[in-house]
């Protein structure tokens, strides 16, 4: 069974916005990471916060974890058409398990 | 440095065939693992690797095979392919289980 889910599944911003998205997750975790996955190609590491951690930035990206909830959340700031993709968090308790995605489009 | 290489890209395959979807890495990573991805599902673990010699079964083991003879390669082969393996497959590596993933560009399989 998945452990992160994203939420919403789906989100649609004008170029320029902010985006953000949410997972959850249901065991405790060494650390939660973000991957970005653009159509048709691989994932791509974007971020790693550690369950010590409460917030990480990234450039345009904006990470926090909230680990009385099992909660995390992917800002993305002043959004470009070429974060149009899907987002994915990872939890990792001894292997790394994927939630369904965030599909992100960003019109111009 | 070439990362993460996956072979083949596509493949068509009919019921009861068997093949090998092939993944090597260059960048010296321990852990190797396995993915399928379909619609809806998100990412399910197939095998992973935490070295040479050393493989396990991730969630979704059944129907498929994998060895690591070497750190480099890590091959994921199909016995007797199914319609229920159609997929895309992606294969990734890391230092450790719990650092970031080198993903491959995937291999879209159908079965037929």
């Amino acid at each position: 069974s998945q452990q992160g889910e994203e939420d919403p599944q789906a989100l649609s911003i004008q170029e320029g916005e902010n985006a953000t998205m949410n997972c959850s997750y249901k065991t405790s975790i060494n650390n939660l990471q973000w991957y970005r996955q653009n159509s048709g190609r691989g994932l791509v590491h974007l971020i790693l916060i550690r369950s010590n951690e409460r917030e990480k930035h990234s450039g345009r990206l904006r990470v926090t974890l909230d680990t009385s909830k099992k909660s995390s959340s992917l800002l993305i700031t002043a959004s470009r058409a070429a974060d149009t993709a899907s987002y994915f968090c990872a939890t990792d308790d001894y292997k790394l398990s994927f939630g369904a995605g965030t599909t992100v489009t960003v019109r111009a | 440095n070439a990362g993460v290489t996956q072979t083949p890209k596509f493949q068509v395959l009919k019921t009861g065939q068997s093949m090998t979807l092939q993944c090597a890495q260059d960048m010296n990573h321990e852990y190797m693992s396995w993915y399928r991805q379909d619609p809806g599902m998100g990412l399910r673990l197939i095998h992973y690797s935490v070295g040479a010699g050393i493989t396990d079964q991730g969630e979704v083991p059944n129907g498929y095979n994998v060895s690591r003879s070497t750190t480099e390669d890590f091959p994921l082969r199909l016995l007797s392919a199914a319609p229920s393996q159609t997929s895309v497959y992606f294969c990734a590596s890391s230092r450790t289980s719990n650092q970031p993933q080198h993903f491959g560009d995937g291999t879209r399989l159908s079965i037929l």
